[in-house]
């Protein structure tokens, strides 16, 4: 399995402009995570989802911030219009629905995305 | 709400040597899943070892094992033969198994460096 992927690796932008970040979950989960790491915040999570609706949102910081997941293989993280405190490491996670006994409650982190907002 | 606290901002451990790295938590859950996670420099999150909160044996990985102490709601993480590859940050975390509570709540981590 190629593990989630996620795109791009590494984003700079001017403030004021859009970002989209990318991931493709492991083929058969059914939930995905997008956590945001900060050196002030650490790991926190933004949003996520499960068969490619939006459970728990209440983690994206404003407005500026949307997340999409259109099918089972994609989900976008936008943020438009982006500002320096934006900048930090975007990880997108996939997990499949948990099950006692098994291996299937763990979360698998992509590679991240890191984001400078100049 | 749950919560992860790691007291140990950083870390140090002589090559082939054992370091225990502590975490503690707080739920509300009787069922739940903790996890170690390592982020080496290159920033990926690397799922080291879990546990479940209903096994009361200890989970072992190669090097890596746990004190999985329910009562006291303790989670240390114990590296024996440490090698230079271990040096990184390490992330306690925490899953509910209720309804809604599928995301992970991290430690703030506590960074290892192995020194040859």
């Amino acid at each position: 399995d190629a593990g989630v992927i996620q795109s791009p690796r590494h984003e700079v932008t001017e403030m004021g402009q859009e970002v989209t970040l990318r991931c493709k979950p492991i083929s058969g989960h059914d939930y995905l995570f997008w956590y945001r790491q900060t050196m002030m915040r650490g790991l926190e999570l933004l949003i996520y989802f499960n068969n490619n609706v939006p459970i728990d949102d209440s983690g994206m910081p404003e407005d500026r911030f949307s997340a999409k997941m259109p099918n089972a293989s994609f989900s976008t993280l936008k943020i438009q219009p982006s500002e320096p405190r934006d900048s930090a490491v975007y990880f997108c996670a996939s997990s499949s629905l948990p099950l006692a006994g098994g291996y299937q409650e763990t979360q698998y982190f992509g590679p991240g995305t890191r984001l400078l907002v100049l | 709400a749950q919560t992860v606290t790691q007291s140990q901002p950083e870390m140090s451990v002589q090559e082939a040597e054992t370091v225990t790295l502590s975490c503690t938590y707080d739920t509300s859950e009787n069922n739940y899943y903790l996890f170690w996670y390592k982020q080496p420099p290159s920033r990926q999150m690397i799922l080291v070892i879990r546990q479940e909160a209903y096994k009361q044996q200890n989970a072992t990985e190669n090097r890596f094992s746990v004190n999985f102490q329910k009562a006291a709601k303790s989670f240390s993480l114990k590296i024996s033969d440490s090698q230079l590859g271990d040096t990184a940050m390490y992330f306690c975390a925490l899953r509910g198994s209720g309804a809604g509570s599928y995301q992970l709540t991290f430690g703030k981590g506590t960074k290892l460096s192995v020194i040859p």
